[in-house]
């Protein structure tokens, strides 16, 4: 059963950088053609993807955050990861991964969310 | 990229069916089959419970359905059971490698 575990601080600074990374367990990271991302949930509000990775290292981003993202795969670790710059209390919210089979449309398989509030 | 178009809430009694649309443009929801539709009840992560406008994952009841008519897609859900109220999305593949979500509908059983 593919299970997906987010790990990562869960308070950072304003104007520091959040890093999260996604430990996949009970499948490959390389096994199939699939993509893995990251989407968003702020407290109350909606959901917002915030960008996707293949295991070749093509890396796909919402326009909205691109200048800000930055994610990456560690296939040898069966791990994927996140880093946002220059946050602000706007960044505040769940963070889920996720396996995605087209590259920003949510499949089946997501991790549990991690709640990073971003404040001083 | 705005957001998908969703009702913000819906509601329904037992037994009864109730739809959520959730409306974009030609560039996302009427450009692609690549629509679908996750529950998500509070403190969880989102469950996939319709894809590619109409197929459901294994285990997700038949009483989910999904369709699309132009820049507008629809999620049904039939003989309304208590454990169906939920928040619901929407997300539509937008071309350019892209991605977008609704606003999410909250799905009361009355």
């Amino acid at each position: 059963q593919l299970q997906l575990q987010e790990s990562g601080p869960g308070l950072v600074k304003p104007s520091e950088t959040l890093s999260l990374t996604c430990t996949v367990s009970g499948d490959s990271i390389i096994s199939r053609s699939y993509y893995w991302g990251w989407i968003r949930q702020p407290p109350g509000k909606g959901l917002e993807w915030i960008g996707s990775i293949h295991y070749s290292g093509s890396t796909y981003y919402n326009p909205s955050l691109k200048s800000r993202v930055t994610i990456s795969v560690d296939t040898s670790n069966n791990q994927f990861s996140l880093k946002l710059s220059s946050v602000t209390a706007a960044d505040t919210a769940v963070y889920y991964c996720a396996r995605l089979e087209v590259v920003a449309v949510p499949s089946d398989y997501w991790g549990q969310g991690t709640l990073v509030t971003v404040s001083s | 990229q705005s957001a998908l178009t969703q009702p913000p809430s819906a509601s329904g009694s037992p037994g009864q069916s109730v739809t959520i649309s959730c409306t974009g443009t030609s560039s996302d929801v009427g450009g692609y089959n690549y629509v679908s539709w996750y529950q998500q009840h509070p403190g969880k992560a989102p469950k996939l419970m319709i894809y590619e406008v109409s197929k459901r994952p294994s285990g997700v009841p038949d009483r989910f359905s999904g369709s699309k008519s132009g820049n507008t897609a629809s999620l049904t859900v039939s003989g309304l059971q208590a454990e169906d109220e939920a928040d619901y999305y929407c997300n539509s593949y937008a071309g350019s490698n892209t991605g977008v979500f609704g606003g999410g509908t909250k799905l009361t059983v009355l």
